[in-house]
C-alpha cells in the first residue's frame, strides 16, 4: 500500500490567497484526520471525518478553515484567506477503526509558508 | 493548557546505551498511551501502545512503562541505535478513541556514535 498521500509537500502563498491541501487516505480505512504541527503548539487535531462525513471540527481554528471529503479516497483542506499565523505543517492521517488500538497513519505534510 | 507534556524537547544518548524518553499527562480520564516516531519530512509513525490496566508493555528494543499514580510514562530504547534518532511524540486518549488523541509537542531524540 502506498500509504496516505499528500499533496503538495511545499507550498508557499501570499496572504490572502487561497490554499487547498489534497489527501488520499490508506484505501478501506474509515477515519481520516487532519493535524497541523507549530513549534508553539505541537500536534493539534483539525477536523476528523468518518465514513466521509465530519464527526468533530472544533480543532478547526476559524471560518477560514474549511475541509471536505466527497469520497472515501479524497479529502481537501482548504484555508480562505490565508494569513502569516496559518504557516505550520499540516499532516492528513488514517485509521482502520478510529480506536486506540487501530494506530494512525499519516501522510507526509504540506509545509505551509505563508509571507 | 498542555494535558501532555514532554518536559525535554532533546535528547543526547550514546549508540548502545539506553534512552529514556519521559512523559506527564493531566487528564485522569486518559486510559490508552501511545507513542509515535517522527523522520524529518516525514509524517509521525506509531511505535508502541499501552493501555492504563497495565503498567508494562514491550516491543523488542522498546518498552513503555505507565505509572498511573504519577500520571507518567516513559519510552525506553535498549540498545539505542543511530537509526532511533528522531522525533518522538507522547499521545494520550480517553474511553479508546483515536479521534480524542491529544499529543505531546515532541522530545528530539540525537543517538551520538
Amino acid at each position: 500500500d502506498a500509504g496516505v498521500i499528500q499533496s503538495p509537500r511545499h507550498e508557499v502563498t501570499e496572504m490572502g490567497q487561497e490554499v487547498t491541501l489534497r489527501c488520499k487516505p490508506i484505501s478501506g480505512h474509515d477515519y481520516l484526520f487532519w493535524y497541523r504541527q507549530t513549534m508553539m503548539r505541537g500536534l493539534e487535531l483539525l477536523i476528523y471525518f468518518n465514513n466521509n462525513v465530519p464527526i468533530d471540527d472544533s480543532g478547526m481554528p476559524e471560518d477560514r478553515f474549511s475541509a471536505k471529503m466527497p469520497n472515501a479516497s479524497f479529502s481537501t483542506l482548504k484555508i480562505q484567506p490565508s494569513e502569516p499565523r496559518d504557516s505550520a505543517v499540516y499532516f492528513c492521517a488514517s485509521s482502520l477503526e478510529g480506536r486506540w488500538n487501530s494506530p494512525l497513519h499519516f501522510g507526509n505534510g504540506t509545509r505551509l509558508t505563508v509571507t | 493548557d498542555q494535558q501532555v507534556k514532554q518536559n525535554s524537547p532533546s535528547l543526547s544518548v550514546q549508540e548502545g546505551r539506553i534512552s529514556i524518553l519521559n512523559c506527564d499527562y493531566t487528564n485522569s480520564m486518559f486510559d490508552y498511551f501511545l507513542w509515535y516516531k517522527k523522520y524529518p519530512a516525514e509524517g509521525p509513525t506509531f511505535l508502541i501502545s499501552i493501555s492504563s490496566i497495565k503498567d508494562k508493555n514491550e516491543d523488542g528494543r522498546f518498552t513503555v512503562f505507565l505509572n498511573k499514580s504519577a500520571k507518567h510514562l516513559s519510552l525506553h530504547i535498549v540498545p539505542s541505535q543511530p537509526g532511533d534518532s528522531a522525533v518522538y511524540f507522547c499521545a494520550a486518549s480517553a474511553g479508546g478513541g483515536a479521534d480524542g488523541l491529544t499529543f505531546g509537542k515532541g522530545t528530539h531524540l540525537i543517538i551520538q556514535p
